[in-house]
């Protein structure tokens, strides 16, 4: 199995910008999380979606961020307009919750706003 | 909210045995998971305890008490490779959302020669 996938790797934008992060869950996945690390915050879970249905995103900063899941097997997390402070790793993770209760997590994408 | 205290740094040195701790809020509590990532990488999944007591993989143990709503890590025989980020996460389930995965602050290990 190829692994979660994501993309861009790495990311340098101008503040005002639009952001779109990619991601596609392993195959056969029914539960996809989007987290952002940083080194004040730590691991936060941004919003988290089942069956493409998005169930929590409490996590969501503010409105500049968006989540969508179109199909089984892509999600974009979107940025507009970005700020410096969105600066961080953004990391995507699925679940099959048939056959155990592990998360692995794509490689994740690295953001830098200037 | 869901609270998760784990120790921010921890140094050990090789060879030896190094815990790390961790307590979480219980309610809604629906397993415990130990993460390990190294600097500039995924967070990668080390254990996963739903009952209490103790789950063993090769060097690496991990202990779960529900009722005190606290967990550890146990790393026997350290090696130099074993210095990373240490995360512990929870899984919460409500009434309206299952399968909510929440991380601690993570503890960096330093293994010392």
């Amino acid at each position: 199995d190829a692994g979660v996938i994501q993309s861009p790797r790495h990311e340098v934008t101008e503040m005002g910008q639009e952001v779109t992060l990619r991601c596609k869950p392993i195959s056969g996945h029914d539960y996809l999380f989007w987290y952002r690390q940083t080194m004040m915050r730590g691991l936060e879970l941004l919003i988290y979606f089942n069956n493409n249905v998005p169930i929590d995103d409490s996590g969501m900063p503010e409105d500049r961020f968006s989540a969508k899941m179109p199909n089984a097997s892509f999600s974009t997390l979107k940025i507009q307009p970005s700020e410096p402070r969105d600066s961080a790793v953004y990391f995507c993770a699925s679940r099959d919750r048939g056959s155990g209760n592990t998360i692995y997590f794509g490689e994740g994408s690295w953001l830098t706003v200037v | 909210g869901q609270n998760i205290d784990q120790p921010t740094e921890m140094t050990a040195t090789e060879g030896a045995i190094v815990q790390i701790n961790c307590t979480y809020q219980t309610s809604g509590f629906n397993g415990l998971f130990w993460y390990q990532q190294h600097a500039g990488e995924a967070p990668t999944f080390l254990s996963y305890n739903v009952l209490d007591g103790l789950e063993e993989k090769g060097r690496f143990s991990s202990f779960l008490s529900r009722s005190k709503g606290y967990s550890y890590l146990l790393l026997k025989e350290l090696q130099m490779k074993d210095s990373a980020s240490y995360l512990c996460a929870v899984r919460f389930d409500g009434s309206s959302n299952t399968g909510k995965l929440i991380f601690g602050q993570g503890t960096t290990l330093q293994v010392k020669p």
